[in-house]
Protein backbone atom coordinates (compact mmCIF):
# COMPACT_ATOMS: atom_id res chain seq x y z
CA UNK A 1 0.00 0.00 0.00
CA UNK A 2 1.29 3.73 -0.79
CA UNK A 3 0.09 4.70 2.77
CA UNK A 4 -1.60 8.06 2.49
CA UNK A 5 -0.83 10.72 -0.21
CA UNK A 6 -0.86 14.25 0.11
CA UNK A 7 0.08 17.03 -2.17
CA UNK A 8 1.96 19.76 -2.50
CA UNK A 9 5.25 18.40 -0.16
CA UNK A 10 5.90 22.49 -0.08
CA UNK A 11 3.82 25.28 -0.82
CA UNK A 12 5.03 28.69 -0.61
CA UNK A 13 2.51 31.60 -1.22
CA UNK A 14 1.49 35.10 -0.77
CA UNK A 15 -0.65 36.45 1.95
CA UNK A 16 -4.63 36.35 0.72
CA UNK A 17 -3.32 33.92 -1.90
CA UNK A 18 -5.81 30.84 -1.90
CA UNK A 19 -4.05 27.52 -0.70
CA UNK A 20 -5.38 24.10 -1.26
CA UNK A 21 -3.87 20.96 -0.08
CA UNK A 22 -4.86 17.81 -0.95
CA UNK A 23 -5.15 14.20 0.20
CA UNK A 24 -5.70 10.65 -0.67
CA UNK A 25 -6.23 8.03 2.26
CA UNK A 26 -5.62 4.32 2.30
CA UNK A 27 -7.58 2.35 0.56
CA UNK A 28 -10.53 1.00 2.72
CA UNK A 29 -10.14 3.42 5.50
CA UNK A 30 -13.04 5.04 6.36
CA UNK A 31 -11.76 7.97 8.51
CA UNK A 32 -9.81 10.85 7.39
CA UNK A 33 -8.40 13.59 9.56
CA UNK A 34 -6.70 17.01 9.09
CA UNK A 35 -3.86 18.10 11.24
CA UNK A 36 -1.51 21.43 11.91
CA UNK A 37 1.63 21.01 13.45
CA UNK A 38 3.68 24.14 14.75
CA UNK A 39 6.19 24.30 17.02
CA UNK A 40 3.88 26.61 19.22
CA UNK A 41 1.10 24.75 19.36
CA UNK A 42 1.99 20.97 18.78
CA UNK A 43 -0.42 18.84 16.51
CA UNK A 44 -3.99 19.98 16.60
CA UNK A 45 -6.63 18.46 15.08
CA UNK A 46 -8.41 20.85 12.47
CA UNK A 47 -11.10 18.69 11.07
CA UNK A 48 -12.39 14.47 10.75
CA UNK A 49 -14.69 12.72 8.36
CA UNK A 50 -16.27 9.35 8.68
CA UNK A 51 -17.84 7.75 5.45
CA UNK A 52 -17.24 10.99 3.60
CA UNK A 53 -18.87 13.16 6.15
CA UNK A 54 -17.31 15.69 8.76
CA UNK A 55 -17.90 14.97 12.11
CA UNK A 56 -16.01 17.55 13.98
CA UNK A 57 -14.82 20.56 12.60
CA UNK A 58 -14.14 22.27 16.12
CA UNK A 59 -10.85 22.63 15.63
CA UNK A 60 -11.17 24.54 12.42
CA UNK A 61 -9.22 28.83 13.42
CA UNK A 62 -11.84 30.24 11.29
CA UNK A 63 -13.60 30.92 8.49
CA UNK A 64 -11.05 30.98 6.06
CA UNK A 65 -10.60 27.62 6.20
CA UNK A 66 -13.03 24.71 4.99
CA UNK A 67 -12.56 21.24 3.95
CA UNK A 68 -13.98 19.09 1.60
CA UNK A 69 -14.46 15.19 0.82
CA UNK A 70 -16.55 14.84 -2.33
CA UNK A 71 -15.35 10.84 -2.30
CA UNK A 72 -13.97 8.25 0.28
CA UNK A 73 -10.29 8.39 -1.76
CA UNK A 74 -9.80 12.14 -1.98
CA UNK A 75 -9.91 14.95 0.25
CA UNK A 76 -8.98 18.64 0.22
CA UNK A 77 -7.98 21.52 2.69
CA UNK A 78 -8.38 25.05 1.96
CA UNK A 79 -7.11 28.35 2.84
CA UNK A 80 -8.94 31.31 1.56
CA UNK A 81 -7.49 34.08 2.01
CA UNK A 82 -3.62 32.92 3.66
CA UNK A 83 -2.20 34.31 6.38
CA UNK A 84 1.20 33.99 7.35
CA UNK A 85 0.12 33.15 10.62
CA UNK A 86 -1.26 29.90 8.43
CA UNK A 87 2.17 28.91 8.20
CA UNK A 88 2.90 25.46 9.50
CA UNK A 89 2.75 21.82 8.61
CA UNK A 90 -0.20 20.29 7.65
CA UNK A 91 -0.39 16.90 7.72
CA UNK A 92 -3.84 14.42 6.60
CA UNK A 93 -4.46 10.78 8.72
CA UNK A 94 -6.68 8.17 7.97
CA UNK A 95 -8.10 5.84 9.88
CA UNK A 96 -10.01 2.18 9.23
CA UNK A 97 -12.51 2.10 12.19
CA UNK A 98 -15.83 3.72 12.10
CA UNK A 99 -17.16 6.74 14.08
CA UNK A 100 -18.64 4.64 17.09
CA UNK A 101 -14.81 2.31 17.27
CA UNK A 102 -11.59 3.67 17.75
CA UNK A 103 -9.14 2.89 15.40
CA UNK A 104 -5.15 3.48 14.52
CA UNK A 105 -4.60 6.68 12.38
CA UNK A 106 -2.15 6.55 9.54
CA UNK A 107 -0.42 9.93 9.21
CA UNK A 108 1.01 10.99 5.32
CA UNK A 109 4.34 13.36 4.97
CA UNK A 110 2.33 16.39 5.47
CA UNK A 111 2.81 19.58 3.19
CA UNK A 112 4.84 22.31 4.60
CA UNK A 113 2.74 25.57 3.91
CA UNK A 114 4.86 28.62 4.34
CA UNK A 115 2.43 32.30 3.83
CA UNK A 116 4.75 35.48 3.07
CA UNK B 1 -11.96 17.92 27.12
CA UNK B 2 -9.03 15.56 27.33
CA UNK B 3 -5.76 17.38 28.59
CA UNK B 4 -2.55 14.80 28.01
CA UNK B 5 0.99 15.58 29.40
CA UNK B 6 4.18 14.74 28.50
CA UNK B 7 7.85 14.80 29.80
CA UNK B 8 10.29 15.51 29.55
CA UNK B 9 10.44 17.64 26.12
CA UNK B 10 13.96 16.40 25.39
CA UNK B 11 15.90 13.48 26.46
CA UNK B 12 19.50 12.70 25.41
CA UNK B 13 20.77 8.95 26.10
CA UNK B 14 24.11 7.27 25.35
CA UNK B 15 23.48 4.41 23.00
CA UNK B 16 22.78 1.39 24.25
CA UNK B 17 21.02 2.99 27.31
CA UNK B 18 17.32 3.10 28.02
CA UNK B 19 14.78 5.98 27.15
CA UNK B 20 11.43 6.77 29.14
CA UNK B 21 9.01 9.27 28.30
CA UNK B 22 5.65 9.56 30.11
CA UNK B 23 2.43 10.97 29.69
CA UNK B 24 -0.53 11.79 31.89
CA UNK B 25 -3.90 12.35 30.72
CA UNK B 26 -7.12 13.87 32.33
CA UNK B 27 -10.05 11.60 31.20
CA UNK B 28 -10.84 8.16 32.68
CA UNK B 29 -12.74 7.61 29.87
CA UNK B 30 -9.92 7.44 27.42
CA UNK B 31 -9.27 4.10 26.07
CA UNK B 32 -6.91 3.85 23.60
CA UNK B 33 -3.20 5.27 23.55
CA UNK B 34 -0.46 5.34 20.84
CA UNK B 35 2.83 6.32 21.18
CA UNK B 36 3.99 8.09 17.77
CA UNK B 37 7.80 8.60 16.38
CA UNK B 38 8.30 11.46 14.29
CA UNK B 39 11.41 11.84 12.19
CA UNK B 40 12.32 15.15 10.73
CA UNK B 41 10.65 16.21 7.59
CA UNK B 42 8.15 13.24 7.74
CA UNK B 43 5.02 12.37 9.01
CA UNK B 44 4.21 10.44 12.26
CA UNK B 45 4.79 7.05 12.49
CA UNK B 46 2.75 4.86 14.94
CA UNK B 47 5.20 2.64 16.51
CA UNK B 48 3.04 0.98 19.67
CA UNK B 49 -0.35 1.46 20.68
CA UNK B 50 -2.27 0.06 24.35
CA UNK B 51 -5.43 -0.78 25.17
CA UNK B 52 -7.13 0.17 28.48
CA UNK B 53 -7.82 -3.51 28.94
CA UNK B 54 -4.13 -4.29 29.00
CA UNK B 55 -1.74 -3.17 31.45
CA UNK B 56 1.66 -3.75 29.04
CA UNK B 57 2.72 -4.66 25.57
CA UNK B 58 6.18 -5.28 24.38
CA UNK B 59 7.47 -5.29 20.40
CA UNK B 60 10.85 -6.05 20.51
CA UNK B 61 12.74 -3.26 22.09
CA UNK B 62 9.58 -1.38 22.77
CA UNK B 63 7.10 -1.32 25.74
CA UNK B 64 4.47 0.75 26.27
CA UNK B 65 2.95 0.25 30.11
CA UNK B 66 -0.22 2.01 31.20
CA UNK B 67 -1.77 2.55 34.96
CA UNK B 68 -5.44 3.66 34.55
CA UNK B 69 -5.64 4.20 38.11
CA UNK B 70 -3.37 6.73 38.05
CA UNK B 71 -3.95 7.55 34.51
CA UNK B 72 -0.43 7.75 33.16
CA UNK B 73 0.96 5.29 30.48
CA UNK B 74 4.83 5.23 29.50
CA UNK B 75 7.22 4.47 26.77
CA UNK B 76 10.29 2.39 27.08
CA UNK B 77 12.83 2.05 24.43
CA UNK B 78 15.70 -0.20 25.46
CA UNK B 79 18.87 -0.73 24.15
CA UNK B 80 18.90 2.34 22.51
CA UNK B 81 20.19 3.26 18.82
CA UNK B 82 21.35 6.66 16.92
CA UNK B 83 18.18 5.16 14.83
CA UNK B 84 16.15 6.25 17.60
CA UNK B 85 16.91 9.69 17.84
CA UNK B 86 13.59 11.35 16.70
CA UNK B 87 10.21 12.96 18.30
CA UNK B 88 8.15 10.77 20.32
CA UNK B 89 4.42 11.62 20.90
CA UNK B 90 1.76 10.15 23.14
CA UNK B 91 -1.90 10.07 22.40
CA UNK B 92 -5.16 9.20 24.08
CA UNK B 93 -8.43 8.55 23.03
CA UNK B 94 -11.68 8.12 24.08
CA UNK B 95 -13.24 7.20 21.21
CA UNK B 96 -15.18 8.56 18.13
CA UNK B 97 -11.61 8.61 16.56
CA UNK B 98 -10.70 12.04 17.88
CA UNK B 99 -6.71 11.82 19.43
CA UNK B 100 -5.33 14.12 21.66
CA UNK B 101 -1.61 14.44 21.09
CA UNK B 102 0.97 15.32 23.66
CA UNK B 103 3.57 18.28 23.08
CA UNK B 104 6.38 15.89 21.99
CA UNK B 105 9.77 14.64 23.45
CA UNK B 106 12.47 15.19 21.70
CA UNK B 107 14.83 12.10 21.89
CA UNK B 108 18.54 12.16 21.09
CA UNK B 109 20.66 9.38 21.20
CA UNK B 110 24.10 10.08 21.26
CA UNK B 111 26.79 7.19 19.57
Amino acid sequence: DAGVIQSPRHEVTEMGQEVTLRCKPISGHNSLFWYRQTMMRGLELLIYFNNNVPIDDSGMPEDRFSAKMPNASFSTLKIQPSEPRDSAVYFCASGGQGAAVFGTQYFGPGTRLTVL
Amino acid sequence: GENVEQHPSTLSVQEGDSAVIKCTYSDSASNYFPWYKQELGKGPQLIIDIRSNVGEKKDQRIAVTLNKTAKHFSLHITETQPEDSAVYFCAASTGFNKFYFGSGTKLNVKP
